[in-house]
Order: C-alpha cells, then sequence, then structure tokens
C-alpha cells in the first residue's frame, strides 16, 4: 500500500523562508511530485523529482531522497498568495501500460501571515 | 482551449438522484483522470482512461460509479443513487504521453453536494 505524511498546517511570516516536509512508503516509486492548491480550486503543478537531488525552479525547490522516502518544498521570499493548500503526491508504478495515478498526502495548509 | 474543461462547477442533489458530470481535456492529450476530493484531504484516484480504454478503476469506484470516453475525447462521470456520501469535489486530470516534468493538468472540478 501507500503512505504519505505532511503536516496538517503551518505559518509562516511575509518573506520569510518556509519547508514543507513529506514523508512516503509505498510499494514501487516513479516519481514525487508537489501540487499548489488555492481553497476551492484545483490543484495546480509545482514540481516533480524522480531523482534524488534539489530542483529549483524560482522561489520554490524541491528536495527528494528516495532512500528515506522523504521530500521538502522550500518557499523563499513567501508572498500572502502563497496561503494555499500543498500537496505532496507520488506515483507508485512505472509500467509501459502504467497509469501513472497520482496518489497524495492530505496537504499541508500554509497560511502566511503579514 | 489550453486547459482541462469540467462542467457543471456545482451541483446541488437530492439523496437517490442521478447526476453526470462532463470533462473535456487538453485536445491533444491522451490519458484522462477522475479525482475525487473530499474537505481536508487530498485527491483520491478514481478511474483512468488512455484514449478511449478504460485500463484501471480504483475500489472507491463502487458499482453505482461509471465513467465512459467513448471517442477518446471528452468524458463523462455517472453517479446513480447518489449517497450524502458522494459530497465531494471531483476532478478531472489529463496529460500527454508518459509522466513527464509539467505533471497533471487538472480541470477547476465539479462541487456535487447531496442533500
Amino acid at each position: 500500500g501507500q503512505n504519505i505524511d505532511q503536516p496538517t498546517e503551518m505559518t509562516a511570516t511575509e518573506g520569510a523562508i518556509v519547508q514543507i516536509n513529506c514523508t512516503y512508503q509505498t510499494s514501487g516509486f516513479n516519481g514525487l511530485f508537489w501540487y499548489q492548491q488555492h481553497a476551492g480550486e484545483a490543484p495546480t503543478f509545482l514540481s516533480y523529482n524522480v531523482l534524488d537531488g534539489l530542483e529549483e525552479k524560482g522561489r520554490f525547490s524541491s528536495f527528494l531522497s528516495r532512500s528515506k522516502g522523504y521530500s521538502y518544498l522550500l518557499l523563499k521570499e513567501l508572498q500572502m498568495k502563497d496561503s494555499a493548500s500543498y500537496l505532496c503526491a507520488v506515483t507508485p508504478r512505472s509500467s509501459g501500460a502504467g497509469s501513472y495515478q497520482l496518489t497524495f498526502g492530505k496537504g499541508t495548509k500554509l497560511s502566511v501571515i503579514p | 482551449d489550453t486547459g482541462v474543461s469540467q462542467d457543471p462547477r456545482h451541483k446541488i442533489t437530492k439523496r437517490g438522484q442521478n447526476v453526470t458530470f462532463r470533462c473535456d481535456p487538453i485536445s491533444e492529450h491522451n490519458r484522462l483522470y477522475w479525482y475525487r476530493q473530499t474537505l481536508g484531504q487530498g485527491p483520491e484516484f478514481l478511474t483512468y482512461f488512455q484514449n478511449e480504454a478504460q485500463l484501471e478503476k480504483s475500489r472507491l469506484l463502487s458499482d453505482r460509479f461509471s465513467a465512459e470516453r467513448p471517442k477518446g475525447s471528452f468524458s463523462t462521470l455517472e453517479i446513480q443513487r447518489t449517497e450524502q456520501g458522494d459530497s465531494a469535489m471531483y476532478l478531472c486530470a489529463s496529460i500527454l504521453g508518459p509522466l513527464s516534468d509539467y505533471g497533471y493538468t487538472f480541470g477547476s472540478g465539479t462541487r456535487l453536494t447531496v442533500v
């Protein structure tokens, strides 16, 4: 089976840096995604890691350690608009006919305060 | 069309009624997914199409649920004899070919409320 854990809520100050952690246990692994979801809206893609290491995209960075089943999303120079839920998701299978379905964590609700 | 479209955005129905949702994926995307999301939870996989073939269904998809993608373009998700537990956001997503750096493109979802 699959199990994905991430903190339920976090609060951070505008302009600061915040790290959202995600740990996972899956029967197979083909990559880890981070999505941002504002209240009442669809998830939007932030990052994808399949190899160990850090991927940087502007103010957002994502790190993966496959041996530890661990990832984090790093948000720098926080803005009020970054207040949202951040979803960690894993693709547990890889095959030619694989569905590449995503297994999501419950999400971390980030509140950015002035 | 630059995104995944879902219709309707909101649906309120009485328990026991049937409802149908529609998803129009990005035109060149051959893989289409349905997910369900309840409050405070991440989306849960329901079913997956590659072109017109429904290749995988979750155990969450009871006999009351049926999905189609008749011509490999738009898809419909029907729920028969709705129950209050069916109240959720139903999300459609699409992707072209194998897993890519761009992830899945989700639609804005259909929020179902069963009263």
